[in-house]
């Protein structure tokens, strides 16, 4: 199956800080990204989906000052938490929509974000 | 809106067999998708459903019902390394978005 990576798989920072994650599609061309959010014990909430070349749509509400989606080419995503708070803790997942017309999804491996 | 539930937990034995159901009421239907999460982990493509039917994959196989928004996910000879997170998802038509259920964390005994 095709390839997401994504960095880091952890990471801590002080809250007021900003944090960017990049999520990478390696053996394939990904027009369309999907950023999700997962807190302990629940399942995956989708944040936004992003589109190369274009503006990400975000979902109800999230907020899109906060968590900046650049997706500048057809292999790299990155999601940018701006100024983290503890309550921004969560475990982030990207993923690209696979080749073919199943519309799986293939994830990369998540990004553990704690906010001090 | 989307609607998609699935039990929270479900309790098995080693070698048993279980049945994790999944409804759905959403806006737009593509087709239904089962991935399997470990803790910490990303979750990882087990089934796919579009038609109507049981589509089989080794130990696991997998039912839709459009006309009834249902959904299940029959896991076979059940090994200690099957307890995890089942994840039931809906395509809603729109370019691979999916909106994935509640999740049903799985427990297997010996």
């Amino acid at each position: 199956g095709a390839v997401v990576s994504q960095h880091p798989s952890r990471v801590i920072c002080k809250s007021g800080t900003s944090v960017k994650i990049e999520c990478r599609s390696l053996d394939f061309q990904a027009t369309t990204m999907f950023w999700y959010r997962q807190f302990p014990k629940q399942s995956l909430m989708l944040m936004a989906t992003s589109n190369e070349g274009s503006k990400a749509t975000y979902e109800q509400g999230v907020e899109k000052d906060k968590f900046l989606i650049n997706h500048a080419s057809l292999t790299l995503s990155t999601l940018t938490v701006t100024s983290a708070h503890p309550e921004d803790s969560s475990f982030y997942i990207c993923s690209a929509a696979g080749v073919g017309n199943t519309g799986e999804l293939f994830f990369g491996e998540g990004s553990r974000l704690t906010v001090l | 809106g989307q609607n998609i539930d699935q039990p929270t937990e479900m309790t098995a034995t080693e070698g048993a067999i279980v049945q994790i159901n999944c409804t759905y009421q959403t806006s737009g239907f593509n087709g239904l998708f089962w991935y399997q999460q470990h803790a910490g982990e990303a979750p990882t493509f087990l089934s796919y459903n579009v038609l109507d039917g049981l589509e089989e994959k080794g130990r696991f196989s997998s039912f839709l019902s459009r006309s009834k928004g249902y959904s299940y996910l029959l896991l076979k000879e059940l090994q200690m390394k099957d307890s995890a997170s089942y994840l039931c998802a809906v395509n809603t038509g729109t370019a691979s978005k999916l909106t994935f259920g509640t999740g049903t964390r799985l427990q297997v005994t010996l």
